[in-house]
């Protein structure tokens, strides 16, 4: 079965600085993606990266990059010079072939000015 | 394109009656999904469509939520003898296939407060 752990269910950053939100992931499967989403207090969820289990290299997306280390089972999101607009509800997720995407329990960002 | 859409935006009723959510994916997206967020919380999945077959239904709580769909269109949620603990947003992915490299567009949810 697959599962998916948030360990953190608040952080806080000062503003410009870096944060790094854990995730760690359980699953048996060799080929699963792993994903990260935003949910602003709008209740949209936002895509902001994805890294595949076979990926050579940590993805980045602008501002957005996945620490992978596949031996420990993490996939911690960081995000670098964070912004006011940055604080929402952050999910880890992770889905294997011909299956549904499970999410962690998030974790609540708070951008201090 | 448009995206994934859900009706209604918000649903009020009263405990004991039946409700009916919709969820229209992306056109072309094979893959469907359900899930329910209770407030506070993390997205707890439901139910998986492909095409119009459900092979995961694990996640449904109870006999009374059931869903439906329609080809590789519409989908239905069904809550039956709604409980007040059925209140909640319940959210609508679709991805292009059922890969692990898809990714899930989400649609706005529909908000659901049982009285």
């Amino acid at each position: 079965a697959q599962k998916i752990t948030q360990t953190q269910p608040g952080m806080f950053v000062q503003e410009k600085e870096a944060v790094t939100l854990d995730c760690t992931y359980d699953t048996s499967d060799p080929s699963y993606g792993l994903f990260w989403y935003k949910q602003p207090s709008s209740g949209e969820m936002i895509f902001l990266i994805y890294q595949g289990s076979y990926d050579q290299q940590n993805a980045t997306e602008g501002r957005y990059s996945l620490n992978f280390q596949k031996a420990r089972k993490s996939a911690n999101l960081v995000i670098s010079a964070s912004q006011l607009g940055d604080s929402a509800m952050y999910f880890c997720a992770m889905r294997v072939d011909n299956n549904d995407m499970r999410f962690g329990a998030g974790t609540r960002l708070t951008v201090k000015p | 394109g448009a995206g994934v859409s859900q009706s209604p935006s918000n649903k009020v009723t009263e405990k004991g009656k039946d409700v009916e959510l919709r969820c229209d994916p992306i056109s072309g997206h094979t893959a469907l999904y359900w899930y329910r967020q209770r407030l506070g919380q993390g997205l707890e999945f439901l139910i998986y469509f492909q095409g119009n077959s459900a092979p995961d239904k694990s996640g449904l709580p109870s006999d009374r939520f059931s869903a439906e769909r329609t080809g590789e269109s519409v989908s239905t949620l069904t809550i039956q003898r709604t409980q007040q603990e059925d209140s909640a947003v319940y959210l609508c992915a679709s991805s292009y296939g059922a890969l692990a490299g898809n990714e899930q567009f989400f649609g706005p949810g529909t908000r659901l407060t049982v009285l």
